[in-house]
C-alpha cells in the first residue's frame, strides 16, 4: 500500500534552534518527493524537490535529504525564525502519472 | 514561474446556493489540475483530478453531482460546490501539473464558509 507518514506530528521549538522534521514512504514506483511548507489559511509552497538520484536538496536555511534505499527523507530546518511556524508537508510523486502521496504533515511552531 | 491563482479567496454563501471557484495557471499550460479540500487541522484531501478538455476521476466518497468540475482550457479549471450545506464548509485548494513535468504546483486556496 503506498503510503507517506510523517513525524513528529507537532514540534515546538525555540527561536534560532535547529530542528529535523521527517518522512517516510512505501511509495512505489517513486519519482519524486516534494517538501512543502503551508501557511495557515494559504495553499503549499513548494520548498524543495528530490528524484531518485539526489541525496540533498537545500533552498535557504531549508535542507532535504533522500535515502531512497531506505524511504525516509528529512527535512532540517536551520536557525528557525517566527515565520518557519507552519505545516510541512511531504509529498511522494509516483511514476504512475498523476498520482501523488500526501504526508498528514508536521506542525511547527517557533516561540521567541 | 509556474503561478497557480484562484478566485474567490473567501466566499460566504447561503445554504442551498451554489458556489463556483477558479483555478487559473498564470504562466503555464496546465495539462492537469487537481482539487482538494482540506478541513482545519487536517491534511489535504484529494477530491478529483481534471484533465483538459476531458471528465474530471473523482476520489471515492466525492459526490460527483455536487462537485461539478470543468477544464475547458490549460489554464482554467473550475469547481462548482452545488446546493451547498454547512458541512461543505472548508478549504478548497487547487494545484495545476505542468505538461510533461512530475509535480504540481498549489494556489492560495479558497475558503468556503455556507451559512
Amino acid at each position: 500500500k503506498n503510503q507517506v507518514e510523517q513525524s513528529p506530528q507537532s514540534l515546538i521549538i525555540l527561536e534560532g534552534k535547529n530542528c529535523t522534521l521527517q518522512c517516510n514512504y512505501t511509495v512505489s514506483p517513486f519519482s519524486n518527493l516534494r517538501w512543502y511548507k503551508q501557511d495557515t489559511g494559504r495553499g503549499p509552497v513548494s520548498l524543495t524537490i528530490m528524484t531518485f538520484s539526489e541525496n540533498t536538496k537545500s533552498n535557504g536555511r531549508y535542507t532535504a535529504t533522500l535515502d531512497a534505499d531506505t524511504k525516509q527523507s528529512s527535512l532540517h530546518i536551520t536557525a528557525s525564525q517566527l515565520s518557519d511556524s507552519a505545516s510541512y508537508i511531504c509529498v511522494v510523486g509516483s511514476d504512475n502519472f498523476n498520482k501523488f502521496y500526501f504526508g498528514s504533515g508536521t506542525k511547527l511552531n517557533v516561540k521567541p | 514561474g509556474a503561478v497557480v491563482s484562484q478566485h474567490p479567496s473567501r466566499v460566504i454563501c447561503k445554504s442551498g446556493t451554489s458556489v463556483k471557484i477558479e483555478c487559473r495557471s498564470l504562466d503555464f499550460q496546465a495539462t492537469t489540475m487537481f482539487w482538494y479540500r482540506q478541513f482545519p487541522k487536517k491534511s489535504l484531501m484529494l477530491m478529483a483530478t481534471s484533465n483538459e478538455g476531458s471528465k474530471a476521476t473523482y476520489e471515492q466518497g466525492v459526490e460527483k453531482d455536487k462537485f461539478l468540475i470543468n477544464h475547458a482550457s490549460l489554464t482554467l479549471s473550475t469547481l462548482t460546490v452545488t446546493s451547498a450545506h454547512p458541512e461543505d464548509s472548508s478549504f478548497y485548494i487547487c494545484s495545476a501539473r505542468l505538461a510533461g513535468v512530475d509535480t504540481q504546483y498549489f494556489g492560495p486556496g479558497t475558503r468556503l464558509t455556507v451559512l
